[in-house]
């Protein structure tokens, strides 16, 4: 039973625009989601995160919002640029300091 | 750099023989992890350590075993690799603690079982 879903494998987007990429939760007990960022033949590298107590948090070009009545977080990149593209991953901290993580989606940036 | 480096970072075995992953950490972290991920799917959590503590996840087959000889050392053993172990197996770590416990991975290895 999968507790964290990226429904959307992949993801294009033209470069200056804004990207959204979505993330669905299931657990209510999770207490931070985090974002990473995976290029071929690398380990995924942390992007940024948010707390459950939070419904936002900003970093430069990229936001991530929180909506825990819905279970939905989105991360959005603006303005997207070539270097964002990569697979991001969605992932959530609960209990014993375990992530979980979801699929992953891939974003295309095209000039 | 302070990083988590993985060796090796490409794996062939045949089935059945087997195989050991090796990870070290220069970020003196307390808490280091072994995911098994799969083409297109989520990164699965097999193991961790807190320190010296060992914890397992209930679905993780009993061919998986790892050993943590000290803070900067991890291995992941595969006592006999099936066809469906064919996949990228990450490291990773953290402090531990409260907060978001952010996790710094290597860049995995690539296991392939013929």
């Amino acid at each position: 039973d999968q507790q964290v879903k990226q429904n959307s494998p992949s993801l294009s987007v033209q470069e200056g625009r804004i990207s959204i990429l979505n993330c669905d939760y299931t657990n209510s007990m999770f207490d931070y989601f985090l974002w990473y960022k995976k290029y071929p033949a690398e380990g995924p590298t942390f992007l940024i995160s948010i707390s459950s107590i939070k419904d936002k948090n900003e970093d430069g070009r990229f936001t991530v919002f929180l909506n825990k009545s819905a279970k939905h977080l989105s991360l959005h990149i603006v303005p997207s640029q070539p270097g964002d593209s990569a697979v991001y991953f969605c992932a959530a901290s609960g209990e014993a300091q375990k992530l979980v993580f979801g699929q992953g989606t891939r974003l295309t940036i095209n000039p | 750099d302070a990083m988590v480096i993985q060796n090796p970072r490409y794996q062939v075995t045949q089935f059945g023989k087997p195989v050991t992953l090796s990870c070290s950490q220069t970020l003196n972290h307390n808490v280091m992890y072994w995911y098994q991920q799969k083409s297109s799917q989520a990164p699965k959590l097999l193991f961790h350590y807190y320190d010296k503590d060992f914890n397992n996840e209930a679905d993780t087959p009993d061919n998986f075993q790892s050993r943590r000889p000290n803070t900067s050392f991890c291995f992941l053993d595969i006592r006999s690799p099936g066809l469906g172990d064919a996949a990228m197996y990450l490291c990773a770590t953290s402090r531990g603690g409260g907060g978001a416990n952010v996790l710094t991975f290597g860049a995995g290895s690539r296991l392939t079982v013929l």
